[in-house]
């Protein structure tokens, strides 16, 4: 059991928006910053977003981030086939067992 | 441009120790905080924990009682180790690097090695 809730899947169409939410708690995202990260079967992850809403160097602008207050979501217009993988949220947790908390993923297909 | 490259057994038998180093290249390991993150099978991402150059760490607290992580500046090298291993264990371990942010982002990440723990 993850403690950021990510819904297990979501579907859209080629050319489409797709939006993949992260819901968490005051603890975590509610104040800290979140990351988000693609992760293709056997490559390694790659971060899409970071502090909440900023690309890293050679991230298209199709990927966006958001945050309001305990929930985040990334946002992909323009859907890609080469887009159809696993999506994590991530921040910091600050409870009395503080440490890196990531969600439990999303498989976005790209019909 | 920065890579990262695990090594280590890909074999561990319970309850013995699994042991990793990460090999850090294109860069120095100085003023960057480094992390291990694992994904056991049909999981999701779990954090380790994560090591400062200057050696700081900071662990999964449920991982804490078992888990070591050390850097070692001269070979531009990072390790783990993870003692009392059980088949829960079995996984594919990833080294990753920080990014320049106000928030913990893992920007840069090996390409993962897979750790099988099994008798």
């Amino acid at each position: 059991q993850s403690v950021l809730t990510q819904p297990p899947s979501v579907s859209a169409a080629p050319g489409q928006k797709v939006t993949i939410s992260c819901s968490g708690s005051s603890s975590n995202i509610g104040n800290n910053y979140v990351s988000w990260y693609q992760h293709l079967p056997g490559t390694a992850p790659k971060l899409l977003i970071y502090d909440n809403n900023r690309r890293p160097s050679g991230i298209p602008d199709r990927f966006s981030g958001s945050k309001s207050g305990t929930s985040a979501t990334l946002g992909i217009t323009g859907l890609q086939t080469g887009d159809e993988a696993d999506y994590y949220c991530g921040t910091w947790d600050s409870s009395l067992s503080p440490g890196q908390v990531f969600g439990g993923g999303t498989k976005l297909t790209v019909l | 441009q920065v890579q990262l490259q695990e090594s280590g057994p890909g074999l561990v038998k319970p309850p013995e120790t699994l042991s990793l180093t990460c090999t850090v290249s294109g860069g120095s390991i100085s003023s960057h905080y480094w992390s291990w993150i694992r994904q056991p099978p049909g999981k999701g991402l779990e954090w380790i924990g994560y090591i400062y150059y200057s050696g700081i760490t900071n662990y999964n607290p449920s991982l804490k009682s078992r888990v070591t992580m050390s850097v070692d500046t001269s070979k531009n090298q990072f390790s783990l180790r993870l003692t009392s291993v059980t088949a829960a264990d079995t996984a594919v371990y990833y080294c990753a690097r920080d990014t320049a942010a106000a928030g913990f982002a893992w920007g840069v990440w090996g390409r993962g090695t897979t750790v099988t723990v099994s008798s």
